[in-house]
């Protein structure tokens, strides 16, 4: 079956800009996690969304980011006001149940000039 | 607070060599989740493996086997007779049984040269 899928592939907006990223994950899944990857910071976690239950937003790094998952389907990630140290790729990941096995899609690339 | 460590950054090895690839983690929580990742040069991260923290039976599939050992808090990812396709970055990640993110380790280079 199809996998996660992320849009757009890559994204370059000018530093003040908004962005908004798209996440589709596997039909079915219940529970849907946004992760960015940076070469400074590694993998880490931003915000997890499970069910009709509030989202845990923990991760997200400040303010200027925020993001909803309509439906119990997709989701859309959204930085306000870009800053040059938001440049990452931001992964999406599904899981069938909470605790199971993440599936990951092929992230958007997101440079801030 | 839970941390995963994997101390090798990069390890390049000659095919049909043996690696192991090692992840050592930090939780205070009983119930936890074990996991391995691959990323190879197309970026996509691929899923491999899932442990919990209850079964500490090594597992077995294919070319790679896993070594579970909560008296060390490690969880070694040994792939035999290595291939010019497992070249990638390896990610030991944990979920802990009350949150359900994961925390990445720092990632594993690995380069298998023919």
């Amino acid at each position: 079956g199809a996998g996660v899928s992320q849009s757009p592939s890559n994204k370059v907006t000018e530093k003040g800009k908004d962005v908004e990223l798209r996440c589709d994950p596997i039909s079915g899944h219940t529970a849907l996690y946004w992760y960015r990857q940076s070469l400074g910071q590694g993998l880490e976690f931003l915000i997890y969304f499970q069910g009709n239950s509030a989202p845990d937003k923990s991760g997200l790094p400040s303010d200027r980011f925020s993001a909803e998952r309509t439906g119990g389907s997709v989701s859309t990630l959204t930085i306000q006001r870009t800053q040059q140290e938001d440049s990452a790729v931001y992964l999406c990941a599904s899981s069938l149940h909470p605790f199971g096995e993440q599936y990951f899609g092929p992230g958007t690339r997101l440079t801030v000039t | 607070a839970q941390k995963v460590t994997q101390a090798q950054t990069e390890i390049s090895v000659v095919e049909k060599e043996d690696v192991t690839l090692d992840c050592v983690y930090e939780t205070r929580d009983t119930t936890y989740y074990l996991f391995w990742y691959k990323q190879p040069p197309s970026g996509e991260l691929v899923f491999l493996i899932r442990r919990n923290s209850f079964d500490e039976q090594n597992e077995i599939s294919g070319r790679y086997s896993w070594n579970f050992q909560k008296s060390t808090s490690s969880f070694n990812f040994t792939i035999t007779a290595s291939q010019v396709v497992d070249s990638a970055v390896y990610f030991c990640a944990l979920v802990r049984g009350a949150g359900n993110m994961l925390t990445f380790g720092g990632g594993t280079r690995l380069m298998v040269k023919p």
